[in-house]
């Protein structure tokens, strides 16, 4: 069955470095995102990818963030300068339309 | 902007004992998702709710949904433990792109 996949599964690193997560979504799903999910919290959405562009984004998605799909494959999340409180578990998702397919995730520790 | 809540937050209960977790939303919603959480893992998607009156069963669970009330129920019968997880209810509306989550009951199930 087509799943989403997501590297690395863990990432450790240093308060102020950059971190690029990496995804694959379900290849013909049209529709991409991010959400977060700090621990034992709700999850939340940063942000949606339509068309090879942004379609939202939220609050927390500040300039610190970006995406892409640098190919017809893969679509990243990079975190430009991480702090302390972007430790979170990241999911990547997609959809046809309709139900969303989460990855397992990339768990981040910035310490 | 949708705001979600579930309640309960935290249920312990035993097996064979039926029980329904709740989920209330602020606004209109185009759809209601529940999701599954394993500790550590990904959001296994349960069900998805498009119309008032919408009910779906899987096996010891059913999800219903009542636009008018704004509240979907999700409800188990005759629990074993394997349906112990976090269950999460996530609306879409507002506009919005990205699902609204809300907190996640954390649910054990005593043998």
């Amino acid at each position: 069955e087509p799943e989403v996949t997501q590297t690395p599964s863990h990432q450790v690193t240093q308060m102020g470095q950059e971190v690029i997560l990496r995804c694959v979504p379900i290849s013909n799903h049209l529709y991409f995102y991010w959400y977060r999910q700090i621990l034992g919290q709700k999850v939340e959405f940063l942000v949606s990818f339509y068309n090879n562009e942004i379609s939202e984004k939220s609050e927390i998605f500040d300039d610190q963030f970006s995406v892409e799909r640098p190919d017809g494959s893969n679509f990243t999340l990079k975190i430009r300068s991480t702090k302390l409180e972007d430790s979170a578990m990241y999911f990547c998702a997609s959809t046809p339309g309709l139900e969303a397919f989460f990855g397992q995730g990339t768990r981040l520790t910035v310490v | 902007e949708l705001k979600v809540e579930q309640n309960p937050l935290f249920l312990s209960m035993q097996e064979g004992k039926n029980y329904t977790i709740y989920c209330n939303y602020s606004t209109t919603s185009d759809r209601l998702y529940w999701y599954r959480q394993d500790p550590g893992k990904s959001l296994e998607s349960l069900f998805v709710l498009l119309s008032n009156g919408a009910v779906k069963q899987e096996g010891r669970l059913m999800a219903s949904l009542d636009t008018k009330a704004r509240l979907s129920t999700l409800h188990i019968t005759a629990a074993v433990h394997d349906l112990s997880a976090t269950y999460f209810c996530a609306g879409l509306g507002g506009g919005a792109d990205g699902l609204t989550f809300g907190k996640g009951t954390h649910l054990i199930i005593q043998p």
